[in-house]
This record gives structure tokens, sequence and C-alpha cells, in this order.
């Protein structure tokens, strides 16, 4: 199956730094990724779409200025959380659509990324 | 109203019991239907799609029910190992985005 790598697994840092999270899909091409972001005890919340070679599409309530995403390639996204605050950590997850490895729209996930913000 | 609901739990079942868990969602144009598994501080696992005519994989049924716009799940002969979060996963028509609901606590207890 598809198998997409998420780096790093686990970050810790102070308040104010920025935080760069990347996502990669490793045996197939993806022209599109999802960024979700859960909180303990929540489901995912999708917080935007990282289209390669234009811009990210944030749903609504998502700080574009704040989530900087880029998908410079087809097989990269990256998320950088600027400015990190504690109420930013969470676990970040990324997904990417299995398009013709997958028979049925089904997402290939990232194995997250735990982000503390002291 | 959530776009996609589900009972959040837990469910607390003995080893050997059958549970169910329903969906339900609001977008009634909504394409696919997916149940995912996860682990407590892992990502979401794919157990199965679910197709109009439902669909069986081992101990695990799948149910849609477009009428009424609901998913079940079904799980007979519970594990240990089946205790997670199982959560309901549908997509709007058109889109390859993924709406969560809010998931199901499952623990089976010995």
């Amino acid at each position: 199956g598809a198998v997409v790598s998420q780096h790093p697994s686990r970050v810790i840092c102070k308040s104010g730094t920025s935080v760069k999270i990347e996502c990669r899909s490793l045996d197939f091409q993806a022209t599109t990724m999802f960024w979700y972001r859960q909180f303990p005890k929540k489901s995912l919340m999708l917080m935007a779409t990282s289209n390669e070679g234009s811009k990210a599409t944030y749903e609504q309530g998502v700080e574009k200025d704040k989530f900087l995403i880029n998908h410079a390639s087809l097989t990269l996204s990256t998320l950088t959380v600027t400015s990190a605050h504690p109420e930013d950590s969470s676990f970040y997850i990324c997904s990417a659509p299995g398009g013709g490895i997958s028979s049925y729209n089904e997402q290939f996930f990232g194995p997250g990324t735990r982000l503390t913000v002291l | 109203r959530k776009e996609v609901e589900q009972d959040p739990g837990p469910f607390n079942v003995p080893e050997g019991a059958t549970v169910a868990f329903n969906c339900t969602y609001s977008n009634s144009a909504s394409q696919s239907f997916f149940w995912y598994r996860q682990d407590c501080r892992k990502e979401p696992k794919l157990l199965m799609s679910v197709y109009s005519s439902g669909n069986e994989d081992g101990r695990f049924t799948a149910q849609l029910n477009r009428a009424s716009q609901y998913i079940s799940l079904l799980i007979r002969d519970s594990k240990l190992s089946d205790s997670a979060t199982y959560l309901c996963v549908v997509t709007p028509s058109g889109t390859y985005k993924y709406i969560f609901g809010t998931g199901t606590r499952l623990k089976v207890l010995a």
C-alpha cells in the first residue's frame, strides 16, 4: 500500500518559535495533501488542503498566516506553525489520496507529529 | 448540527460480545464512506470502506443507508485488540476531503 511519512514525529519548542513539519508520499505522487489537527480526546479536524504548485485552501477558522503550507513537489508538503503558542500544542497529521493506487478515494495517513509548545 | 455524528461512548463490552456503532451524516450528496480505527496517539488506520450494498471483512460488517443517511459498523466476537476509537469518515461529492466523525471509543474487557 501507499506510504506517507512525517517528520519530525515529536517536537517540543518554546513559545514564539516557528516549527516546520514535513509530509512525504514515499511511493506515489500526490498533487493534493491534507493537514489535520487533533486535540486530546477529540476527532481530527481538517485544517487545509495542500495543492502542488498552487496556494493551499484553508478551512474556515484556520489562520493562513499562522499555518503556512508549501507543496513544492509531487511528494512533499510542509506545514509551518509560525510564532507557536501553547494553544497550538496538538497532534498534526497529514494525508494524501491514493489516486490510482486506491480504488475508492482512500487517503493514506502519515504517522503524525506531536507538537508541544512550552 | 455536525456534519458527521457518532456516539462518543465509551462502549465497554466483554470479550466475545457483538457491538454495533452508528454514524449519521448531514450531506445527502456525500459519495464515499469509511470506517477508520485509531489507537491512542497514533494515526488513523483504514478498517474498511463502506459500499452501498454493504460489505463484510471477517468479524466486521459495514452497512450504508443512504435514505436515512447513516452508516453502521458491526463487530462480532470482540477481541481485546479491538479496543480503540472508531472513526466514521464521509467524503463530500466531488472532493477527496474527509469529514471525520467525533469517534466512538470501544473498550473490550477480559
